[in-house]
């Protein structure tokens, strides 16, 4: 299985503040990482496919980067409203493997 | 809009079986894969399984083959999940979400708002 190890574990961050998170697979998945932002007691939101596709409707404050074995996401300028968890997901072999996930929460 | 309604989670004995079902509307529903992923309290995300498009090919994580089916009723825009021998280890909210396939790699767009199964006894 692909493993996906994300970095880090938590963080907070100031309003306006950049925000990074990685996420390394354990080989080269083409580009096929999805990222998603998960509020409590919701279901996940798609925020960026294929590494760097912004899905429709998400924020454009929100891209995504990376290939081979290395991603990640940025929040260029962090809102009150970007709390919460957020995951990544290689889609390139089954199983689909997540990552741990990192906890963002506002400084 | 596209939506996804997940229903039949409960509480359910170990060693028993419940079946989950998942109502989609807003989109052509025969026209795309469908998986189910689950999240343990407390925890991550993991995919549990997906059925492609036309119901002819199936896909499931090791932990769960020869004790789950993913299963498909195109006509009533339904997916489903049969889970068997439930075990304490399957205790997480399961959600349906619509797989895409844009190339060689797979993304979950659209996500129900999922429903819980407690095993114990």
């Amino acid at each position: 299985d692909i493993q996906m190890t994300q970095s880090p574990a938590s963080l907070s961050a100031s309003l306006g503040e950049t925000v990074t998170i990685q996420c390394r697979a354990s080989e080269d998945i083409y580009s096929g990482l999805a990222w998603y932002q998960q509020k409590p007691g919701k279901s996940p939101q798609l925020l960026i496919y294929g590494a760097s596709s912004l899905q429709d409707g998400v924020p454009s404050r929100f891209s995504g980067s990376g290939s081979g074995t290395q991603y990640s996401l940025k929040i260029s300028s962090m809102q009150t409203e970007d709390e919460g968890v957020y995951f990544c997901q290689q889609g390139l072999k089954y199983p689909f493997t997540f990552g741990s996930g990192t906890k963002l929460e506002i400084k | 809009e596209v939506q996804l309604v997940e229903s039949g989670g409960g509480l359910v004995q170990p060693g028993r079986s419940m079946k989950l079902s998942c109502a989609a509307s807003g989109f052509t529903f025969n026209n795309y894969d469908m998986a189910w992923v689950c999240q343990a309290p407390k925890k991550g995300l993991e995919w549990v399984a997906t059925i492609s498009y036309d119901g002819s090919s199936t896909y499931y994580r090791d932990s769960v083959k020869g004790r789950f089916t993913i299963s498909r009723d195109n006509a009533k825009s339904t997916l489903y999940l049969q889970m068997d021998s439930l075990r304490s280890e399957d205790t997480a909210t399961y959600y349906c979400a619509r797989e895409r396939y844009p190339g060689i790699t797979s993304h979950f767009d659209y996500w129900g708002q999922g429903v819980m199964v407690t095993v114990s006894s």
